[in-house]
């Protein structure tokens, strides 16, 4: 296991088109969330699912975003009618529920472009 | 409302040196406080972390140090080397929360040979 995989890694779309990104996690990881990171800022929560449960939501993702993750294994984040303010890093992390936190294991990230 | 606040948005350091970046953050539920590493076209890395039950960490070359009374933390590497040079990110996370992270800004890193 080579650790989280993000795909694709670039993604330039025009507004209004709909994108989807995934994400593999570790494979013995049973949580997985989903961080947006924009120019000079840090990374912001977007939504974690526990095996394949989505338990949290950021007020961050409006209902043009939605996540899933079936079977608890890799997971999707769909941006539909996307917008020139969705151009971002989005990025994806894993982790063990259980194992005392020594911080997650982020993916390398998929970089949207809307233009 | 920025939660974490990393107020230097860059550092040079000489290598061999000591390079000291700060973070402060206003939320008390905060007990368990991380920094990552980033390099251009990665995701972050974990480097080092402390829980609220302590004031020190250290782990070879890093140590971190959180002052709760003040609400700040500060990651030490001694010596720097020039393979250092990246963003380092402050986060914090809440009991209960599932250990969703809030991010600083971040500091770029320039360690100079």
């Amino acid at each position: 296991d080579t650790g989280v995989s993000q795909d694709p890694r670039h993604k330039i779309t025009k507004r209004g088109q709909n994108v989807t990104f995934r994400c593999d996690p570790i494979s013995e990881h049973n949580r997985l969330y989903w961080y947006r990171q924009t120019l000079g800022q840090g990374p912001e929560f977007l939504t974690y699912f526990q095996n394949e449960a989505q338990l949290e939501k950021s007020r961050l993702l409006s209902d043009r975003f939605s996540a899933e993750r079936p079977k608890g294994s890799f997971s999707t984040l769909e941006i539909q009618r996307t917008e020139q303010g969705d151009s971002a890093m989005y990025l994806c992390a894993s982790s063990l529920v259980g194992v005392a936190n020594y911080g997650y294991t982020f993916g390398s990230g998929t970089r949207l472009t809307v233009v | 409302d920025q939660q974490v606040k990393q107020n230097s948005p860059s550092l040079s350091v000489q290598e061999g040196r000591i390079s000291i970046l700060n973070c402060d953050y206003t939320n008390s539920m905060f007990d368990y406080f991380l920094w990552y590493k980033k390099y251009p076209a990665e995701g972050p890395t974990f480097l080092i972390s402390i829980s609220s039950i302590k004031d020190k960490n250290e782990d070879g070359r890093f140590t971190v140090f959180l002052n709760k009374s003040a609400k700040h933390l500060s990651l030490h590497i001694v010596p720097s080397q020039p393979g250092d040079s990246a963003v380092y990110f402050c986060a914090a996370s809440g009991y209960g929360s599932a250990r969703q992270l809030t991010f600083g800004s971040g500091t770029q890193l320039t360690v100079l040979p």
